[in-house]
Parts: C-alpha cells; structure tokens; sequence
C-alpha cells in the first residue's frame, strides 16, 4: 500500500521568503508523484509531477520539487513567495500498478505581507 | 490543455431529493473518470472510479445505491446522489486521465452541495 505524509498541515511564510512544503511518501513500486494547489471553492490544478525522468521537476507559477528515493521524499519549493500563492497544497503519489491517487493532508500555505 | 468542467458549482436541495452531477472533459477524451468528496480542511477522499462503458469501481464504505455513477461517454461522467441528506453535504470534485497521459488526473473545479 502507499501512502503520502504532508509535515506541517499549515505553513507561513513572509511574502518574498522561501516556501518549503514538505511531502513523504511510501511505496513498494517506483511512484509518480504529484503537487497539486487548490484555491478556496476550486478544484485541484496540477503544479507539476515526477515520472520518473529528472529528479527535479519545473512546475508552473516558479514552483519545483525534488525528487530523492533514498529519502522517499518530493518536497516542493519556491524561492520567493508570492501573496497570490496563499493555497492549500496537496501533494499525490500514483503506482505503476494503478491509476488511482492517494493524497497527503494537504498545507495550507499562508503569506504575510 | 486538459480543461475539465462541472456542473453545477453550487446546489442546494432538499432533503429526500436526488441531485445530478456533471463532469466533462472538455478538450480531450477521458478514459477513466474519478470521483472525490472533501470535507471542510481535509484532503479528498476517493469515491469511485469510473471507464467509459463499465461499472463504476467504488470504494470501501462508499454506497453504491446512493451514489450512482455514469460514464457513458469518453467525456462525460455523471454523480447522482440519490435521497440526499445533510451528511451529504460536501465539496463534490471530478478528476479525468487521457487516454495519451494515463497517469496524470486533471481535476474539475468542484461542486459544493449542500443539502437542508
């Protein structure tokens, strides 16, 4: 079975410091592994996603994460934080085995001005 | 790319009375469709899965009478849930894989139901 950790279910940051949101997973098999941001009555949109090719992934609105097997973790960052991204944060791993998600508890990301 | 819809965003309904969700790929064809819930401040909780054609897969404790699902079309899925009541109330939101990007889902927008 997998599973995903998310440390930290709320994170705070000043706006233009460094976001770091922490996300572990376990898995028997090599996983995907996905961040996704929702924004408050919205659905999910996909940040970016590891599978399996580089190690550090580019995502959209100057995120990245870094994949590292021996620490089963896909921490996701961004050097300078924005007030728009104030969010909640889910991170998600995916098995070869099957298309189904399991998903951390999600951070919410707050940034004072 | 990639767009998924739903509809409606907001419903408020009765108790005792049924309600319809949609969710539509917009722009490319889904062949597996998923259903979540969210309660207020918690992750989701898959529902059901869902291919064209095919008996949804529910999950462990999820009611299949209750909450019935279609996928009739390789874009569209429909939730319905049947004799609401107010546990029922919760964010409703739908995800797509393509057929090309099986291991991607790309989520829908939600619907928030709310059930008196």
């Amino acid at each position: 079975a997998q599973s995903v950790t998310q440390l930290g279910s709320h994170v705070s940051v000043s706006e233009g410091a460094l976001v770091l949101l922490r996300c572990n997973y376990s898995s028997s098999v090599p996983p995907y592994l996905f961040w996704y941001v929702q924004y408050p009555n919205q659905g999910l949109q996909l940040l970016l996603k590891y599978t399996s090719a580089a190690t550090l992934v580019k995502g959209i609105n100057g995120f990245e994460a870094e994949f590292k097997k021996s620490e089963t973790s896909f921490h996701l960052t961004k050097p300078s934080a924005h007030m728009s991204d104030a969010a909640e944060y889910f991170c998600a791993v995916r098995t070869n085995a099957g298309n189904m998600l399991t998903f951390g508890g999600g951070t919410r990301l707050m940034v004072k001005p | 790319g990639a767009v998924v819809s739903q509809h409606p965003s907001r419903v408020i309904c009765k108790s005792g009375t049924s309600v319809k969700i949609e969710c539509r790929s917009l722009d490319f064809q889904a062949t597996t469709m998923f259903w979540y819930r969210q309660f207020p401040k918690q992750s989701l909780m898959l529902m059901a899965t869902s291919n064209e054609g095919s008996k949804a897969t529910y999950e462990q404790g999820v009611e299949k009478d209750k909450f019935l699902i279609n996928h009739a079309s390789l874009t569209l899925s429909t939730l319905t849930v049947t004799s609401a009541h107010p546990e029922d109330s919760s964010f409703y939101i739908c995800s797509a894989s393509r057929e090309t990007v099986q291991e991607t889902q790309y989520f829908g927008p939600g619907t928030r139901l709310l059930v008196l």
